[in-house]
């Protein structure tokens, strides 16, 4: 059964500073994943992604990467700000046949201070 | 304007009621997903449909139900059968059904709407 974990559940940093969210899954057999965002009370925006045959993706100050082998992507974020505090998600899709089913992690809330 | 509405944004029910949750999308997209969302757990799936008058059990469809009469419209009906209905629901679709030979990127990419919060009073 697969299984998407994101690490840390909160995390809270300066304004501009670089940062990297985690998202590992436990069957590399995926057929993409996706990173959202979502801000309270709100509905998901997706952000990036990533087909399985890729290794990265870039919007902006955005750049995801996918690691199969290893069953990790990491979510990076260039010279934060407090705009993008909310939670970020990422959701892994198993294969072609599963009807564009997503499992997704548990989220890791995000808080930039000014 | 494209995109995906549901509507009502908050609903209350009352225990034994059936409540029904709307969906609309104007993407154009064949599937469509209810997610529900509880603090610390994530979002589970419920029901999907990926194509019109044809739909298909989550992980949790216990005490729910759906239909898919149109491509625009996939409503969701929480029954009086399920037993803890109070969280925040979604609604999705997806943009591309054919194979990984389609070209034009992203494809199966899944978009939210801005969800329905469910209070059981």
């Amino acid at each position: 059964k697969q299984e998407v974990t994101q690490i840390p559940a909160a995390l809270s940093v300066p304004e501009g500073e670089n940062l990297v969210l985690n998202c590992s899954f436990t069957d590399s057999a995926i057929y993409n994943l996706q990173w959202f965002r979502q801000d309270p009370g709100k509905g998901l925006t997706s952000l990036l992604l990533i087909q399985s045959s890729q290794r990265e993706q870039t919007s902006g100050r955005l750049n995801a990467s996918l690691d199969k082998s290893s069953g990790r992507s990491t979510l990076y974020i260039a010279a934060s700000q407090p705009g993008d505090s909310a939670t970020y998600l990422c959701a892994v899709r198993k294969g072609y046949n599963q009807g564009g089913k997503l499992i997704f992690g548990q989220g890791t809330e995000l808080s930039v201070k000014p | 304007d494209g995109g995906i509405t549901q509507s009502p944004k908050y609903l209350f029910r009352k225990e034994g009621q059936n409540v029904t949750l709307s969906c609309e999308q104007n993407l154009n997209h064949d599937a469509m997903y209810w997610y529900r969302q509880d603090p610390g757990q994530g979002l589970r799936l419920i029901y999907y449909s990926q194509i019109v008058n044809d739909f298909q059990k989550g992980d949790i469809a216990e005490g729910y139900s759906v239909s898919r009469e149109k491509k625009e419209s996939f409503p969701l009906t929480v029954t009086s059968a399920q037993k803890n209905p109070t969280a925040f629901y979604l609604c999705a679709s997806r943009t591309g059904t054919g194979g990984a030979g389609l070209a034009g990127p992203p494809y199966n990419e899944q978009f939210f709407g801005p969800g329905t919060r469910l209070t059981v009073l």
